[in-house]
């Protein structure tokens, strides 16, 4: 069964470094999400992805945070100079062309920052 | 801003019973809903779909949407310790793949043997 796959599982850095979290939505999908869940938190949405170009984003995905579909296979979330509070499970999802479909979530990235 | 409200528990029952769970939304014209299951420390995992006011069942899942009353919930029945995890209410204005989820904070479910 297709799966939405994500690396690293677990990426420690230092406050102030730049950190890049990776995808491979599932292949057919064409709209692409990156949510994170701060530690006993609820899961927040940050930016959503069509066509190559951001279609949303939240008040959390602010000018530190950037994405990028650099290929036909990954979608990339960049965070340029990260901060303590910046620490969290971001989560990828994917989801397909039909309005009834629904979006599948990646394992997640443990981010800490330290 | 747009709110999803859960009880977040926990809330325990044993096993073989039936597990209700609820979810009001603030934003009506929300127009998909979703239950999403969260195992500690891993991610959400796409329960159940509802779209349209009434009940819809799935094995021992059944949602049920009342867009009037703002209201989704989530029956579990023949509740098993394996269904001991967090469950996540999700809703979208727009089509279930096509617009950002808003999530509830989450109820935590656990089934005692």
């Amino acid at each position: 069964e297709p799966e939405v796959t994500q690396t690293p599982s677990h990426q420690v850095t230092q406050m102030g470094q730049e950190v890049i979290l990776r995808c491979v939505p599932i292949s057919n999908h064409l709209y692409f999400y990156w949510y994170r869940q701060i530690l006993g938190q609820k899961v927040e949405f940050l930016v959503s992805f069509y066509n190559n170009e951001i279609s949303e984003k939240s008040e959390i995905f602010d000018d530190q945070f950037s994405v990028e579909r650099p290929d036909g296979s990954n979608f990339t979330l960049k965070i340029r100079s990260t901060k303590l509070e910046d620490s969290a499970m971001y989560f990828c999802a994917s989801g397909a062309m039909t309005s009834t479909d629904t979006q599948y979530f990646g394992p997640g990235t443990r981010l800490t920052v330290l | 801003q747009k709110e999803v409200e859960q009880n977040s528990g926990p809330l325990s029952v044993p096993e073989g019973a039936i597990a209700s769970l609820n979810c009001t939304y603030s934003d009506r014209v929300s127009q998909s809903f979703f239950w999403y299951r969260q195992y500690s420390g891993k991610s959400p995992e796409l329960i159940m779909s509802i779209y349209s006011n009434g009940d819809k069942e799935d094995g021992r899942f059944t949602a049920q949407l009342n867009k009037a009353s703002q209201y989704v919930s989530l029956l579990i029945r023949d509740s098993q310790p394996s269904d001991s995890a967090t469950y996540l209410c999700a809703v979208t204005r727009n089509g279930g793949s096509q617009g950002n989820l808003i999530f509830g904070k989450g109820t935590k479910l656990s089934v005692k043997p």
